[in-house]
């Protein structure tokens, strides 16, 4: 069965660096989304990605975030200059109808 | 905005039922979903439905809708200790890009 996949499953950085988070979407799929979860807290939306560029985006997507397709099968989400409170799982999905999520990169920011 | 409640906790003895419970408030969800997240692990689409449904049973899972009242429930039946996990209620609707919105999650605790 066809999955998203997510490339580092853990990432510990330190506050200041830059981070680049990796996603495969399902190969058929042409809506693109990230998430994150902070410990204990909800999942949130990020941003949603669609025809090549950001469709929405939430408050929490500020400028040190982008998102990029560099190429037909990678989706990434890149932190430039990262923060303590940036430490969370982030979560990618992909869909053409339903919403389909990979396993998580946990980012933590030391 | 979209709002989605969900108690926070459920405990069961294995072989029995579970049902876990969830509201939400934007009235035109399209898609209702149930996704489940085991600790250290990412999120599993367990099913959804439509909001033009009323009920979905898939295997050990039922999904019933109520959108007179935006209640939304999944019964898992002759539960198991691999069923013990973190279960979110979400939802998405037809406008924008269909973004996800989370309920805080159910955590079910299976008793052998």
């Amino acid at each position: 069965e066809p999955e998203v996949t997510q490339t580092p499953s853990h990432q510990v950085t330190q506050m200041g660096q830059e981070v680049i988070l990796r996603c495969v979407p399902i190969s058929n799929h042409l809506y693109f989304y990230w998430y994150r979860q902070i410990l204990g807290q909800k999942v949130e939306f990020l941003v949603s990605f669609y025809n090549n560029e950001i469709s929405e985006k939430s408050e929490i997507f500020d400028d040190q975030f982008s998102v990029e397709r560099p190429d037909g099968s990678n989706f990434t989400l890149k932190i430039r200059s990262t923060k303590l409170e940036d430490s969370a799982m982030y979560f990618c999905a992909s869909r053409v109808s339903e919403q389909y999520f990979g396993p998580g990169t946990r980012l933590t920011v030391t | 905005g979209e709002d989605v409640e969900q108690s926070l906790f459920l405990s069961v003895r294995e072989g029995d039922s579970s049902v876990i419970n969830c509201t939400y408030t934007d009235s035109s969800s399209t898609y209702l979903y149930w996704y489940k997240q085991e600790p250290g692990a990412g999120l599993q689409l367990l099913t959804y439905i439509f909001s033009n449904m009323d009920m979905k049973q898939d295997q050990r899972l039922t999904v019933l809708l109520n959108k007179k009242d935006k209640h939304l429930s999944l019964r898992i039946a002759d539960t198991q200790t691999g069923d013990s996990a973190i279960y979110f209620c979400a939802e998405s609707n037809s406008g924008g890009y269909q973004k996800v919105t989370f309920g805080t999650g159910t955590k079910l605790q299976v008793i052998p």
